[in-house]
């Protein structure tokens, strides 16, 4: 069964670092990888979109990689802003199964202090 | 833009009452799914849907049912409320085989007293 961790649970940075958030996965068939944004009480809102055949994918001042062979990803924010205090959650999509579910990691847990 | 759209953003129910969580979403998505997120448990799978009218269990369907009479639309049932249900459920949907990723609702925070 696939699990899939992110490491640190929480981070608390100053305004203006640049910063990286990891997840693992255990089982490298994955179909593609996925992180979200979730502030509080509130839903999830996709930041990127990795397929299992790209390596890596930008989206303004963040950029997800992805080595599958490893099972390893990281979103990387640069400048971070208050504003980007939020808790970030990576999952993967299996490459088997009826409507390819997601597992989720338990989240990174970002403040970013102004 | 793209849209899943949960009907309620806060509910409050009393224990053995019958509840309907309603979600919609405007994109012609094959999959829909149901969470539920707890601290410290995260999100898990309660039901999802391949196409109209099919349901597979997910990890925690027990204490839960669904319909799926509509393609659009995705309802789960707590068939009698108890205050282990207390938690926020959050709707989701995909295309094909997920191939373009997943879009969830805003969230249904229920509360069961």
């Amino acid at each position: 069964k696939q699990e899939v961790t992110q490491i640190p649970a929480a981070l608390s940075v100053p305004e203006g670092e640049n910063l990286v958030l990891n997840c693992s996965f255990t089982d490298s068939a994955i179909y593609n990888l996925q992180w979200f944004r979730q502030d509080p009480g509130k839903g999830l809102t996709s930041l990127l979109l990795i397929q299992s055949s790209q390596r890596e994918q930008t989206s303004g001042r963040l950029n997800a990689s992805l080595d599958k062979s490893s099972g390893r990803s990281t979103l990387y924010i640069a400048a971070s802003q208050p504003g980007d205090s939020a808790t970030y959650l990576c999952a993967v999509v299996g490459s088997s199964g009826s409507a390819r579910q997601l597992t989720f990691g338990s989240g990174t847990q970002l403040t970013v202090l102004p | 833009d793209v849209k899943v759209t949960q009907s309620s953003r806060y509910l409050v129910k009393r224990t053995g009452e019958k509840v309907f969580l309603e979600c919609v979403q405007d994109m012609d998505h094959e999959n829909m799914f149901w969470y539920r997120q707890d601290p410290g448990l995260g999100l898990r799978l309660i039901y999802f849907s391949y196409d109209v009218k099919m349901k597979e269990k997910g990890d925690i369907p027990e204490g839960y049912s669904v319909s799926r009479e509509k393609k659009e639309r995705f309802s789960l049932i707590l068939e009698s409320a108890s205050t282990n249900q207390t938690s926020m459920y959050l709707c989701a949907s995909s295309q094909q085989q997920g191939v373009y990723g997943y879009t969830f609702g805003s969230g249904t925070r229920l509360t069961v007293v």
